[in-house]
């Protein structure tokens, strides 16, 4: 198994651009979610999604849309682009939409914003 | 908002030694989950411990868990210098969603060889 994998690895955007962050798992895992992690600020969640076709917000939604259309991925849109969204994305996965599972991460996506 | 905040921020110790590293938090909790993280890459499970256990181990990792103090303790035995590693507590509140993991701000531990 791949594990979960994410695209790109870098990426340089100019503010009001727009992009897609992919995710993908191999592991047939129900629940799947987006963090962004910043110096000293830890992980805060994005959207997460208990299902195909069920999403949610998290902590830090403002500026992101996400769709859950198959169980294996679940691709970060960032609209408009803006320096403040400049951060480490990464994107986690568990069997079960439940806290008693690990949640698996991928090698994460480094945005930066000009 | 931060549920967990690890303590100390930065621990710095010699191959062979201890390390402690500390988590607390404030609402009760289902679970706590320790992760590592080496430098550029994804966050990895190291241990969860549920909040009817007070001790779990696993190879030389020992986690302990007091829910009365909302806190709880990750001891890395016999440290090497491939634990070099940021550290993060992660907490599932049992007045959340499940699977919504709070993150700490995470412990940057460095082992001199």
């Amino acid at each position: 198994n791949a594990g979960v994998t994410q695209t790109p690895k870098f990426q340089v955007l100019k503010t009001g651009q727009s992009m897609t962050l992919q995710c993908a798992q191999d592991m047939n895992h129900e629940y799947m979610s987006w963090y962004r992690q910043d110096p000293g600020m830890g992980l805060r969640l994005i959207h997460y999604s208990v299902g195909a076709g069920i999403t949610d917000q998290g902590e830090v939604p403002n500026g992101y849309n996400v769709s859950r259309s198959t169980t294996e991925d679940f691709p970060l849109r960032l609209l408009s682009a803006a320096p403040s969204q400049t951060s480490v994305y990464f994107c986690a996965s568990s069997y079960r939409p439940r806290e008693e599972y690990e949640q698996y991460f991928g090698p994460g996506t480094r945005l930066t914003v000009t | 908002s931060q549920q967990g905040e690890e303590d100390p921020q930065a621990l710095s110790i010699q191959e062979g030694e201890n390390a402690t590293m500390n988590c607390s938090y404030k609402t009760s909790i289902n679970n706590l989950q320790w992760y590592r993280q080496n430098s550029g890459r994804g966050l990895v499970h190291l241990i969860l411990i549920r909040s009817n256990e007070r001790e779990k181990h696993s190879g030389r990792l020992r986690v302990t868990l007091d829910t009365s103090k909302k806190s709880s303790s990750l001891l890395i035995t016999a440290s090497r210098a491939a634990d070099t590693a940021s550290y993060f507590c992660a907490t599932s509140p049992t007045d959340g969603a499940n699977s919504k993991l709070t993150f700490g701000k995470g412990i940057t531990l460095s082992v001199r060889p």
